[in-house]
């Protein structure tokens, strides 16, 4: 069955940066788009952006360009994704979600999402 | 960019009550949009895609209507199981935005 596994929860002080893992199994990692989401406490989700992981190519939104990297090992099925300059408002559940497929890129809702990695920024 | 507003934002409801939850879209949208149901500390699961498609294993009681700019998630007779809260997703090939949800809590 498909799994998506984080790693775990994460203080920074402001001006860090974070990295945050998602190791794919059940499925061939290349083959799906991986999506990041972000959850904000008591506020819905925000799309961060998206990797291919078969060629690399990400896409993020404008809010973060500049700032999130996002990337990928092919060997263990693991996606990443490294925040930096963090300030308080970046506190929030950062989560992968897996997309469409590769070759189709039709763009689809996520089907299977990982739990969710708490990132707390504070001073 | 494309904005996605639920209404209600909270939502009180008795079990077997027939429960509708509505987003609407700044712009049409066609048919590219999802619900999702998200309880405490857990994932969003994928209920309906396509505005109105039954993702495989959700049960029948959950549905989903509309297009264009105006859609309905309803659950036919609530369940225990059910209260949670309730997301909308907009999706195409290069943008994915949510509302910012729906709590149906129990009256």
């Amino acid at each position: 069955q498909v799994q998506l596994v984080q790693s775990g929860a994460e203080v920074k002080k402001p001006g860090a940066s974070m990295k945050v893992s998602c190791k794919a199994s059940g499925y061939t990692f290349t083959d799906y788009y991986m999506h990041w989401v972000r959850q904000a406490p008591g506020q819905g989700p925000e799309w961060v952006g998206w990797i291919n992981p078969i060629s690399g190519a990400t896409h993020y939104i404008e809010k973060f360009q500049g700032r999130v990297t996002m990337s990928r090992d092919t060997s263990t099925s693991t996606a990443y994704m490294e925040l930096r300059r963090l300030t308080p408002n970046d506190t929030a559940v950062y989560s992968c979600a897996r997309g469409d497929s590769v070759r189709t890129a039709v763009g689809t809702p996520f089907d299977y999402w990982g739990p969710g990695t708490l990132v707390t920024v504070s001073s | 960019d494309i904005q996605m507003t639920q209404f209600p934002s909270t939502l009180s409801a008795s079990v077997g009550d027939r429960v509708t939850i509505t987003c609407r879209a700044s712009q049409s949208i066609s048919m590219w949009l999802a619900w999702y149901q998200q309880k405490p500390g857990k994932a969003p699961k994928l209920l309906i895609y396509r505005a109105s498609s039954l993702e495989s294993g959700v049960p029948s009681r959950f549905s989903g209507s509309g297009s264009g700019a105006e859609f309905t998630l309803t659950i036919s007779s609530l369940q225990p199981d059910d209260f949670a809260t309730y997301y909308c997703q907009h999706y195409n090939s290069y943008s994915w935005t949510f509302g910012q949800g729906t709590k149906v809590e129990i009256k």
